[in-house]
């Protein structure tokens, strides 16, 4: 089984100013790891995703993500925030090599809230 | 493309009534799944279909049950509804079974049971 823990609940932060997501996993298996972005009353979209291969990710609207496989953690991050990137931030894990789909155990989300 | 379509968007039912959400998608997507998402536990799997006539259970099947008989249908029934089943629900589509796909998450249909 895995397990995904976002430890913060909440990050303010001020538009231009980076900002870091931390997520951390559990899990007795190799994994593939996954951010979505859920904007006010629609539903989860991808943002980017590890499989394999290069540790640094590149998604979309400027964030990226790094995969480090000895803190078990794939920490979101973005070097500059606008207003449009408030949101909820659900980092989430899946097996590979079920054969089932993609069955993700999500984290239970970071609200980001940007500031002028 | 429509996308991942859901209705209704909000509904309201008293304990021990039953209801169908209906979720749709035309990308012609193979797999096919439900997830709820309560505050403080972000979202979880109900129920998944692996393709048309396939379906099996996620980590909170209990009171509900699903069919797929088209690729672009899975509805999801609560056949007595409970105070706890009160959630947002979301229904998401991907390409394929594979674990690594992209998944394609409808708006979501927020449930009241009173």
């Amino acid at each position: 089984a895995q397990s995904v823990t976002q430890l913060d609940s909440q990050v303010p932060v001020f538009e231009e100013a980076p900002v870091e997501l931390r997520c951390n996993y559990s899990s007795s298996v190799s994994v593939y790891l996954f951010w979505y972005v859920q904007y006010p009353n629609q539903g989860l979209q991808l943002l980017l995703k590890y499989l394999s291969g290069s540790t640094l990710v590149k998604g979309i609207n400027g964030f990226e993500a790094e995969f480090n496989k000895s803190q078990t953690s794939f920490h979101l991050r973005k070097p500059s925030v606008h207003i449009s990137d408030t949101a909820e931030y659900f980092c989430a894990v899946s097996p590979p090599g079920t054969g089932g789909g993609n069955k993700l155990t999500f984290g239970t989300g970071t609200q980001l809230k940007v500031e002028l | 493309n429509a996308g991942v379509t859901q209705t209704p968007k909000f509904q309201v039912l008293k304990t021990g009534q039953s209801m169908t959400l209906q979720c749709a998608q035309d990308m012609n997507h193979e797999y096919m799944s439900w997830y709820r998402q309560d505050p403080g536990m972000g979202l979880r799997l109900i129920h998944y279909s692996v393709g048309a006539g396939i379906t099996d259970q996620g980590e909170v099947p209990n009171g509900y049950n699903v069919s797929r008989s088209t690729t672009e249908d899975f509805p999801l029934r609560l056949l007595s509804a409970a105070p706890s089943q009160t959630s947002v629900y979301f229904c998401a589509s991907s390409y394929s079974t594979s674990e690594h796909n992209e998944q394609f998450f409808g708006p979501g249909t927020r449930l009241t049971v009173l």
